[in-house]
């Protein structure tokens, strides 16, 4: 069956463009998470939503991070002004509730690399 | 939540079985022990979860300490395609946080 998937899978941006990530989760699923995987490290929680509500955005690292989830489904994560520091991985995961011991599926991830 | 500790890396030889250690002497009673590998380049996928009692599943098998401040991942025949990052991670019921918190897992090596 079809998993959770995210596009592009690679971005290139010049330092000071923005950058919209897409991630469509697996039909059905009420959460979504955004997390941000450095190289050499753990994945890094940036926002949650349930549905189209946006949650916890405690994790995301400044205003110019900025996610949305309008119809409960699909979920775009805009990085406005790019800098270095931004170049990660960033992952989309959802799960089919909201309780705390529910799987999450993970796509692949987007990997940006911003120069 | 509470913290986990896990050694850096690990090796093992294929079709041997494979022990992940994982330490959460900080564990609380409502606190479940979750378990997710990371292949490489891919995204990170759930292996297992247990509250109290030794877990089996197809891919692995958790046993949990009889005070929880320990548990294991027992991979029983490590193959090439095991070769990952393990991360143990505790999530609380009812707690506020519903996303995971990786540390830095496990690198295991599996040697042909």
């Amino acid at each position: 069956g079809a998993g959770v998937s995210q596009s592009p899978r690679y971005k290139v941006a010049k330092r000071g463009q923005d950058v919209a990530l897409r991630c469509d989760p697996i039909s059905g699923h009420v959460s979504l998470f955004w997390y941000q995987q450095a190289l050499g490290q753990g994945p890094e929680f940036l926002t949650y939503f349930q549905n189209e509500a946006q949650l916890d955005k405690s994790g995301l690292p400044s205003d110019r991070f900025f996610a949305e989830r309008p119809e409960g489904s699909v979920s775009t994560l805009k990085i406005q002004r790019t800098q270095q520091e931004d170049s990660a991985v960033y992952l989309c995961a959802s799960s089919l509730g909201e309780l705390e011991y529910n799987e999450q599926f993970f796509g692949p991830g987007t990997r940006l690399t911003v120069l | 939540d509470a913290k986990t500790t896990q050694p850096n890396s690990m090796e093992s030889n294929e079709e041997e079985p494979v022990h992940l250690p994982c330490n959460h002497s900080t564990i609380s009673g409502t606190d479940y022990i979750h378990w997710y590998r990371q292949l490489p380049s891919q995204g990170p996928e759930y292996v297992i979860h247990g509250l109290t009692s030794n877990v089996n599943n197809r891919m692995a098998s958790l046993a949990i300490a009889e005070d929880r401040k320990s548990s294991t991942l027992i991979l029983h025949r490590a193959t090439l395609r095991d070769a990952a990052v393990y991360y143990c991670i505790l999530r609380r019921l009812s707690g506020s946080a519903r996303q995971l918190t990786f540390g830095s897992g496990t690198q295991l090596t599996v040697l042909p």
